[in-house]
C-alpha cells in the first residue's frame, strides 16, 4: 500500500492554458474524490467517482473543470482556459467500500499557480 | 446546507500545555464527525472520528466527543508536543451514502519548546 499519489506536485501555467492533473488512489479503493483548497480554507469538494462512474459533478466550479476515471483506477482532473482564480491546491482522496467509506486517504496535492 | 465552524488560529502554546480547538457544526440528519491534521508539506491525515452521539474518538493522545446537544466536536490533548504543530481541520460527513465531507477552515497550532 503506497498511499495516494498525485502528479505533478507543482504546476505553473499561464492564464488561458489547459492543465491536467493525475491522481493514483490506493489500489483497489473504489471511491475517488477531488477537492480544491485555497489558502486559509479547508478542502472544498469538487467531484467523486465510484469505480469509473462519476456520481456527483454538480459542484465542479465551472464547465472549464472536468474529471475522468476511465478504468476505475487513476483519475485526471482537467482545467481548461485557466484563470488566475484557479490558483490553489488540488487534492485527491480515495476510500474503500471494503473498509469504511467515510475514511478518506488524501494525497499530497498538486499546487497550481496561474500567472 | 451543512457547515462546520472552527475557532480561528493560530493557537500558540508551550510544550506540555493543554490544547482545546473548538468545533461546532450544522447538519441535517446524523453526520459522522472527523478531525484531520495537515503537517507542513504533507497531505491531510485522518486523526480521529466519531460516528454517533456521545462517541469519543481518540488517537495519538488527542480526543474529541460527539456532542449532539451542543452540536460540537471539540479537539483536546492533555500535553502537546512541538511535533503536534500543524493545521487541524474539523469535518462532517453526510449520512446519505455519498460520504462527501464538509470541512472547517482549519486551525493552525504552533507549539513552542
Amino acid at each position: 500500500d503506497t498511499g495516494v499519489s498525485q502528479d505533478p506536485r507543482h504546476k505553473i501555467t499561464k492564464r488561458g492554458q489547459n492543465v491536467t492533473f493525475r491522481c493514483d488512489p490506493i489500489s483497489e479503493h473504489n471511491r475517488l474524490y477531488w477537492y480544491r483548497q485555497t489558502l486559509g480554507q479547508g478542502p472544498e469538494f469538487l467531484t467523486y467517482f465510484q469505480n469509473e462512474a462519476q456520481l456527483e459533478k454538480s459542484r465542479l466550479l465551472s464547465d472549464r473543470f472536468s474529471a475522468e476515471r476511465p478504468k476505475g483506477s487513476f483519475s485526471t482532473l482537467e482545467i481548461q482556459r485557466t484563470e488566475q482564480g484557479d490558483s490553489a491546491m488540488y487534492l485527491c482522496a480515495s476510500s474503500s467500500s471494503g473498509g469504511s467509506l467515510e475514511t478518506q486517504y488524501f494525497g499530497p496535492g498538486t499546487r497550481l499557480l496561474v500567472l | 446546507g451543512d457547515s462546520v465552524t472552527q475557532m480561528e488560529g493560530p493557537v500558540t502554546l508551550s510544550e506540555e500545555a493543554f490544547l482545546t480547538i473548538n468545533c461546532t457544526y450544522t447538519a441535517t440528519g446524523y453526520p459522522s464527525l472527523f478531525w484531520y491534521v495537515q503537517y507542513p508539506g504533507e497531505g491531510l491525515q485522518l486523526l480521529l472520528k466519531a460516528t454517533k452521539a456521545d462517541d469519543k474518538g481518540s488517537n495519538k493522545g488527542f480526543e474529541a466527543t460527539y456532542r449532539k446537544e451542543t452540536t460540537s466536536f471539540h479537539l483536546e490533548k492533555g500535553s502537546v508536543q512541538v511535533s503536534d504543530s500543524a493545521v487541524y481541520f474539523c469535518a462532517l460527513s453526510d449520512s446519505g451514502g455519498s460520504y462527501i465531507p464538509t470541512f472547517g477552515r482549519g486551525t493552525s497550532l504552533i507549539v513552542h519548546p
